[in-house]
């Protein structure tokens, strides 16, 4: 099965700070990663496919990259509503796994 | 747009059958994946498997002895099966459409809460 780490585990940040969370794999994954925001109480919400494209809809502040085994998610300007869980997903083979997430908090 | 809806009981006793109903609404069942999802309160998100409307399914071979995922396509509905539950069990569990190429998992339903306990 593959691996997936996240970091860091949490975070403090404030608006309109630009922040970075890592997503390694244990091994390569090509492109096939997602990332995803989950808020208290809620399902996780889609945010970007194939390691770098946005889901519609979602904002240009966010962005991602990588290949291979390392990967990034990158807010560039904090909005008070993406603080939340982030987590990366590897979709190149099942079991399809996540990251243990990333918590985005107010500094 | 597609709407998902788990349904269920919230409360199985251990070494029981956890049984859980996803409905899909706004669409059509066939010619996508569909899969469950689960998250033990305050920790991460483990995949359980999915399942195409022909019935094909893949499993996460850390659950493969007790899960099964089945589908009515007649009804939108595909369904989990968890059987000879434990505490550690206990989670919440969400169900979501599978796009096939990219693998993500878009939308979600909003997620049950089943607790293990006797």
């Amino acid at each position: 099965d593959i691996q997936m780490t996240q970091s860091p585990s949490s975070l403090s940040a404030s608006v309109g700070d630009r922040v970075t969370i890592t997503c390694r794999a244990s091994q390569s994954i090509s492109g096939y990663l997602n990332w995803y925001q989950q808020k208290p109480g809620k399902a996780p919400k889609f945010l970007i496919y194939a390691a770098s494209s946005l889901q519609s809809g979602v904002p240009s502040r966010f962005s991602g990259s990588g290949s291979g085994t390392d990967f990034t998610l990158t807010i560039s300007s904090l909005q008070p509503e993406d603080f939340a869980t982030y987590y990366c997903q590897q979709s190149y083979t099942t079991p399809y796994s996540f990251g243990q997430g990333t918590k985005l908090e107010i500094k | 747009q597609v709407q998902l809806q788990e349904s269920g009981p919230g409360l199985v006793k251990p070494s029981e059958t956890l049984s859980l109903t996803c409905t899909v609404s706004g669409g059509s069942i066939n010619n996508y994946y569909w899969s469950w999802i689960r998250q033990p309160p305050g920790k991460g998100l483990e995949w359980i498997g999915y399942i195409y409307n022909s019935g094909r399914t893949n499993y996460n071979p850390s659950l493969k002895s007790r899960v099964t995922i089945s589908v009515d396509t007649s009804k939108n509905q595909f369904s989990l099966k968890l059987s000879s539950v434990s505490a550690a069990d206990t989670a919440v569990y969400y169900c979501a459409r599978v796009e096939a190429v990219a693998g993500t998992l878009d939308p979600w339903g909003q997620g049950t809460l089943v607790t293990v306990s006797s």
